[in-house]
């Protein structure tokens, strides 16, 4: 079983639309949690940090962390053409090493 | 004025060959990495320098050699290059004190052996 499960997609919706995206994990010791986004041909960029469970709102995103069923998710409210990206679930123990989701493709339609 | 920059972007060069690949980074951080990403874009740690020590080196083959010069810069040298060392290779940096776990990535290295 792999350490992180993501979906790779492609996900395709109208503008407008609500995003779900998720991942689940199997090791327990995970406590920060993140999602990165990478456009085309760029480098990951940090979008959303959680430390443990619970939820976490930045404007039109928002993260939500389920410990207890190894289970985080990321919400696009309103998407955009512009959120168009690849979304890489991203966890860690606190140590040096984070673990990466296989990403998922999102594409925007306007 | 780029936070993790890498050189070269691009490399293309064929099977036997040795390259590598530079990186910088001016945002003072403790931690470097190096990640590789395949086609699929699954983003897989191979390296980690903490203050010039190499703290992790997961299960790469030993023809990846790192060396980090000192704590702003850490290279990537690979020998005797594969069909399978094609990929895009992302340096990264992290601040320790007060952990986060926010990695800066540069724009990848993209290297494809022929």
């Amino acid at each position: 079983q792999k350490e992180v499960e993501q979906d790779p997609g492609p996900l395709s919706v109208p503008e407008g639309a609500i995003v779900s995206l998720n991942c689940t994990y199997s090791n327990s010791a995970f406590q920060y949690f993140m999602w990165y986004r990478q456009y085309s041909r760029k480098g990951p960029e940090l979008l959303m940090y959680t430390y443990s469970s619970g939820n976490k709102e930045d404007g039109r995103f928002t993260a939500q962390v389920d410990k207890s069923s190894k289970y985080i998710s990321l919400f696009i409210r309103d998407s955009q053409p512009s959120d168009s990206a690849t979304y890489l679930c991203a966890l860690n123990t606190g140590g040096f090493k984070t673990i990466f989701g296989a990403g998922t493709r999102l594409f925007v339609k306007a | 004025d780029t936070a993790v920059s890498q050189t070269p972007k691009y490399l293309v060069t064929q099977m036997g060959n040795d390259k590598s690949i530079k990186c910088e980074q001016n945002l003072g951080h403790d931690t470097m990495y190096w990640y590789k990403q395949d086609s699929k874009k699954f983003l897989k740690i191979m390296f980690s320098y903490n203050n010039k020590e190499l703290i992790i080196n997961e299960t790469v083959p030993n023809r990846f050699s790192p060396k980090s010069p000192d704590k702003a810069h850490l290279n990537l040298h690979i020998n005797s290059l594969e069909l399978g060392d094609s990929a895009v290779y992302f340096c990264a940096s992290s601040q320790v004190l007060g952990y986060t776990g926010e990695l800066f990535f540069g724009e990848g290295s993209r290297l494809t052996v022929l």
